[in-house]
């Protein structure tokens, strides 16, 4: 059974503090990481889809970073602002695995204190 | 931007009825999904649907759902007769690219919030 594991589970920072958590993968037959940002009673939006090793993202203050050899990723904020406050999905999709399947982890849930 | 909207946000059911979930995928997009999230738990897949037909389905995804393309802009997901553990909140998504979503984005709705009593 494919299994993603995020932590931490939830992540309390003042504003101007810089955070980042982790998401674990399997490492066997990677094929493609996606991050999303997903506030209460919205859309889940897209931050960035992540496909090779050492792959590195960036959109405004938030980065990701991809590790598919050891089975992680990185999302960092820098400078968090109470805006950034939403919960941080990441989902794996592995190779040969199905068209629609993409496996979710738990979810890092940020609050950001003004 | 476009959007994936879902309608309606919040479907409360008595166990056992009918209900169906709609969805209004990209316009331009090609693959489209229903996940669901158990309040607490992971996002699971539930199924692909591509060319007017399943491409995959999960084994959540027993003979109680089904889903259909009944024009060229909703899609919607049945849920014959409901039970308690369907309670849940359930995803559309879409993406563009006929490969599949592996290394094409894929964007969700808003979801919609179902709670059988």
């Amino acid at each position: 059974i494919l299994n993603v594991e995020q932590s931490p589970q939830s992540l309390h920072v003042q504003e101007g503090d810089s955070t980042n958590f982790t998401c674990s993968f399997p490492s066997s037959n990677f094929y493609a990481l996606h991050w999303y940002r997903w506030e209460t009673a919205k859309s889940p939006e897209a931050l960035f889809v992540m496909t090779l090793n050492g792959d590195e993202k960036k959109k405004g203050r938030i980065s990701a970073t991809l590790n598919t050899k050891e089975g992680y990723s990185y999302l960092y904020i820098k400078g968090s602002q109470p805006e950034d406050s939403a919960t941080y999905l990441c989902a794996f999709h592995n190779y040969g695995g199905s068209q629609g399947n993409l496996i979710f982890g738990k979810g890092t849930k940020l609050s950001v204190k003004p | 931007e476009p959007e994936v909207t879902q309608t309606p946000s919040h479907q409360v059911t008595q166990m056992g009825q009918e209900v169906i979930l709609r969805c209004v995928p990209i316009s331009n997009h090609l693959y489209f999904y229903w996940y669901r999230q158990i309040l607490g738990q992971k996002v699971e897949f539930l199924v692909s649907f591509y060319n007017n037909e399943i491409s995959e389905k999960s084994e959540i995804f027993d003979d109680q759902f089904s889903v259909e393309r009944p024009d060229g802009s909703n899609f919607t997901l049945k849920i014959r007769s409901t039970k308690l553990e369907d309670s849940a909140m359930y995803f559309c998504a879409s993406n563009r690219l006929a490969g599949g979503p592996g290394t094409d984005t894929q964007y969700f709705g808003p979801g919609t919030r179902l709670t059988v009593l």
